[in-house]
């Protein structure tokens, strides 16, 4: 069954620090998300992303953040001065046809900020 | 914004009980999904429905969508030790409403069963 990968597993790193995570969703998808959650709360909406383009942005996905699909086939989510508050699983996830169509998400990395 | 509120947050079960979460939006949803989360791992599809009224059964799930379209239940008859995580249901809703590129979930009902 096709999967979402995602590197790394879990990336630490110091306050004010750029992180980039890293994503391949199903390829034959054609709306790729990124999703967080704090540790046992609820699944948070960031980011879409359709056409090569945002689609839809949560508050939470500020100045800070950005992603791009470089190749055709990563999908990167960049953080680029990470907070205290950052720390949680980021979850990429693709689908068919967004919002109308299952989603499959990744097995998430873990952002742990110190 | 438009929510999708899911309760109850906790449910502790004995193994062969039956357990129900429910799911509710503000406003009326094209469809509704749902996922399974278990305990370290990843949400994971488990069914859409898109009919007002819709009843879909897996196995000992039933999952079912209510004639406003508000409205989603998912019932698992005769827990199992295997049906343990958090079970999310999720509509494209968003701040202004429908949304056609996202998911908004439910804060999720953490199901234990205890053997």
């Amino acid at each position: 069954e096709p999967e979402v990968t995602q590197t790394p597993s879990h990336q630490v790193t110091q306050m004010g620090q750029e992180v980039i995570l890293r994503c391949v969703p199903i390829s034959n998808h054609l709306y790729f998300y990124w999703y967080r959650q704090i540790l046992g709360q609820k699944v948070e909406f960031l980011v879409s992303f359709y056409n090569n383009e945002i689609s839809e942005k949560s508050e939470i996905f500020d100045d800070q953040f950005s992603v791009e699909r470089p190749d055709g086939s990563n999908f990167t989510l960049k953080i680029r001065s990470t907070k205290l508050e950052d720390s949680a699983m980021y979850f990429c996830a693709s689908s068919e046809g967004g919002a109308g169509y299952g989603y499959t998400f990744g097995s998430g990395t873990r952002l742990t900020v110190v | 914004g438009q929510q999708v509120m899911q309760i109850p947050q906790y449910q502790h079960v004995q193994e062969g009980e039956d357990f129900t979460t429910y799911c509710n939006s503000s406003t009326t949803l094209s469809n509704i999904q749902w996922y399974k989360q278990r305990p370290g791992g990843h949400p994971v599809f488990l069914i859409q429905l898109v009919k007002s009224g819709e009843v879909k059964k897996q196995k000992r799930l039933t999952f079912q969508f209510g004639e406003a379209k508000k409205n989603s239940s998912l019932h698992i008859t005769a827990t199992q030790t295997t049906d343990v995580g958090t079970y999310f249901c999720a509509g494209p809703v968003g701040a202004g409403g429908t949304s056609y590129g996202k998911l908004t979930f439910g804060q999720g009902t953490i199901l234990t069963v205890h053997p």
